[in-house]
């Protein structure tokens, strides 16, 4: 059980826009600390697509954004394209924890 | 280009001790706060600890807390991860990963990851 809730899975057609949540608590999100967003393809390292609620970075597509608010988190992608496929995940610290914790990811499908 | 490049990992016997290590280029390695990562087959990306710069802190993950230890060498840009009385439910890729400045910073820059296996 994650301290961050994702949903398992999203799909989409491509071209079209799907959102990603990620839900904590008063001691993370909610405290408040920082939302990342994270891309994860088989057999590469993670890569951050979103950091600090809503900000990209250098090469990362504008089709990518984060939003935020109150305990919960949000990734959207629009014009979505097959090479979107991958895991994304959300991660925040928790203060209760004194821990950096991880979404249990979402599996992105391009229809 | 910030570069981190892994080594360690391999096949070991439940109990057993393994080392990771993982070396920087492209940054001042002793300025940024160093951690890792886990990914066990068929999970989601789990944080194992974190080796702040100054002071240095360490902090562990309770599934590693007492097992695993954490150290930095500046002088060789070269992070390591001990691990100890390894358990098979340990078995993961592990990646190491550059800790944005603030303490709840992301994981900017991440190393290609090893792969532990815990088997008798």
């Amino acid at each position: 059980q994650s301290v961050l809730t994702q949903p398992p899975s999203v799909s989409g057609a491509p071209g079209q826009r799907v959102t990603i949540s990620c839900t904590g608590s008063k001691s993370n999100i909610g405290a408040p600390y920082d939302v990342h967003w994270y891309q994860h393809l088989p057999g590469t390292a993670p890569k951050v697509l979103i950091y600090n609620n809503i900000n990209r970075p250098s090469g990362v597509s504008d089709r990518f954004s984060g939003s935020k608010s109150d305990t919960s988190a949000s990734l959207a992608i629009s014009g979505l394209q097959a090479e979107d496929e991958a895991d994304y995940y959300c991660q925040s610290y928790d203060s209760s924890l004194d821990a950096w914790v991880f979404g249990g990811g979402t599996k992105l499908t391009v229809l | 280009e910030i570069q981190l490049l892994q080594s360690g990992g391999g096949l070991v016997q439940p109990g057993g001790s393994l080392r990771l290590s993982c070396v920087g280029s492209g940054f001042t390695f002793g300025n940024f706060a160093m951690s890792w990562v886990r990914q066990a087959p068929g999970k989601g990306l789990e944080w194992v600890s974190t080796l702040t710069a100054i002071d240095p802190t360490a902090h562990f993950a309770d599934s590693v807390k007492g097992r695993f230890s954490v150290s930095r060498d500046n002088s060789r840009n070269t992070l390591y991860l001990q691990m100890n009385s390894l358990r098979v439910g340990d078995t993961a890729v592990y990646y190491c990963a550059k800790r944005r400045a603030s303490v709840a910073g992301d994981f900017d820059s991440w190393g290609q990851g090893t792969l532990v296996t815990v088997s008798s």
